[in-house]
């Protein structure tokens, strides 16, 4: 099984500021990695895939990349609808498809 | 639009029997792979089961194989999970979701708890 890791575990920022989270894989996931935001009582939605690419209709200040094992989901400016929690995916060795335990972004 | 709404959780007790089902619409169902994800009060996202486009592939998490069946009827878009032997660690909200490569339409899920 690869095993994401992510950090930090939470994340206390103010609106208009910048958010940088990670996620590690325990194995090289080549560009297989997908981002989602969850906010409470919500389903999680994909922000990310394939590393870099945005999802439809997901805002321009949200950015992936990485590859291999080293992965990063940038915030460029949090506004007020982006404190969620947010989840890293892999799915490299599909079916078994595993997600990170989740970043929280809170306000500061 | 694009939609799934997931549907039949409940409270059952240790050893019982659930189906959940969902429903999608907006999308050419017979296209894609379905998938079942769920998310134990508190915690993260887990991985369930899939099906394929035809109902001919099948995957489980180890977790859950041997109890757990995943079926779908693309004549009526649904997709089913049939969960049989329920454990307390099965409690969680279940999420079915359409597989693009990545999981990228969700239900709005439903909570199964499993208490006595």
């Amino acid at each position: 099984e690869i095993v994401l890791t992510q950090s930090p575990v939470t994340l206390s920022l103010s609106p208009g500021e910048r958010a940088t989270l990670s996620c590690r894989a325990s194995q090289s996931v080549s560009s297989y990695l997908a981002w989602y935001q969850q906010k409470p009582g919500q389903a999680p939605r994909l922000l990310i895939y394939g590393a870099s690419n945005r999802a439809t209709g997901i805002p321009a200040r949200f950015s992936g990349s990485g590859s291999g094992t080293d992965f990063t989901l940038t915030i460029s400016s949090l506004e007020p609808e982006d404190f969620a929690v947010y989840y890293c995916q892999q799915r490299s060795n599909w079916p078994l498809i595993t997600f990170g335990p989740g970043t929280k972004v809170d306000i500061k | 639009q694009v939609q799934l709404v997931d549907s039949g959780g409940g409270l059952v007790k240790p050893g019982g029997s659930l189906r959940l089902s969902c429903a999608a619409s907006g999308f050419t169902f017979s296209d894609y792979y379905m998938t079942w994800i769920r998310q134990a009060p508190g915690k993260g996202l887990e991985w369930v089961s899939y099906i394929s486009n035809g109902g001919d592939s099948i995957y489980y998490a180890d977790s859950v194989k041997g109890r757990f069946t995943i079926s779908r009827d693309n004549a009526k878009n649904l997709v089913y999970l049939q969960m049989n032997s329920l454990r307390a660690e099965d409690t969680a909200v279940y999420y079915c979701a359409r597989e693009n490569w990545y999981p990228d339409i969700w239900g709005r899920g439903t909570l199964v708890t499993v208490s006595s």
